[in-house]
């Protein structure tokens, strides 16, 4: 099984692009969510989806969008990218039960310059 | 905000001594989950171990378990007979009412010879 894979790896921007976060897993997970990582602050939640259709804003949603049009698919979009945005970015899928593991995708790691 | 603490920003352990991290939280459920997830350099997010807020007995997996005190709200992690391998950031998170996970800003063990 693939698990969480997260495109691209690496990726620079400069400031006002937009780009697309893709994240797709395919164990049949009904949540999925984003996470950025940045030094001293743990993992913070940007986005959440319960199932296809429903999103929801997490703890940091600013300058970032998601749909879920598929179980399978949970791409994140910034709408125009800042430098505030350089961070490592995580994608996440588990079963809605709240006791379940969740998969974390290999991650994407963005400067925006 | 329901927080998740971790007081230690680094630790340091022998090999084959055993070290314990601390996290403390908030929460005003009565229902929850703890973790504690392991991130080595590659990046990856791997649980290392899973604790229910319902039960008392303390969860343990090989070499790690925690010491689980619900009344002060803290959750330890205990690694014992360390190798070089358990060098990595370690987060403790937690979920509520939902499959949201509230992280940590983490603990890097740097494991010594």
């Amino acid at each position: 099984n693939a698990g969480v894979t997260q495109t691209p790896k690496f990726q620079v921007l400069k400031t006002g692009q937009s780009m697309t976060l893709q994240c797709a897993q395919d164990m049949n997970h009904e949540y999925m969510s984003w996470y950025r990582q940045d030094p001293g602050m743990g993992l913070r939640l940007i986005h959440y989806s319960v199932g296809a259709g429903i999103t929801d804003q997490g703890e940091v949603p600013n300058g970032y969008n998601v749909s879920r049009s598929t179980t399978e698919d949970f791409p994140l979009r910034l709408l125009s990218a800042a430098p505030s945005q350089t961070s490592v970015y995580f994608c996440a899928s588990s079963y809605r039960d709240r006791a379940t593991e969740a998969f974390f995708g290999q991650g994407t790691r963005l400067t925006v310059v | 905000a329901q927080t998740v603490t971790q007081s230690q920003p680094e630790m340091s352990v022998q090999e084959a001594e055993t070290v314990t991290l601390s996290c403390t939280y908030d929460t005003s459920e009565s229902d929850y989950y703890l973790f504690w997830y392991k991130q080595p350099p590659s990046r990856q997010m791997i649980l290392v171990i899973r604790q229910e807020a319902y039960k008392q007995q303390n969860a343990t997996e090989n070499r790690f378990s925690v010491n689980f005190q619900k009344a002060a709200k803290s959750f330890s992690l205990k690694i014992s007979d360390s190798q070089l391998g358990d060098a990595a950031m370690y987060f403790c998170a937690r979920t509520g009412t939902a499959s949201k996970l509230t992280f940590g800003t983490g603990t890097r063990l740097q494991v010594t010879l």
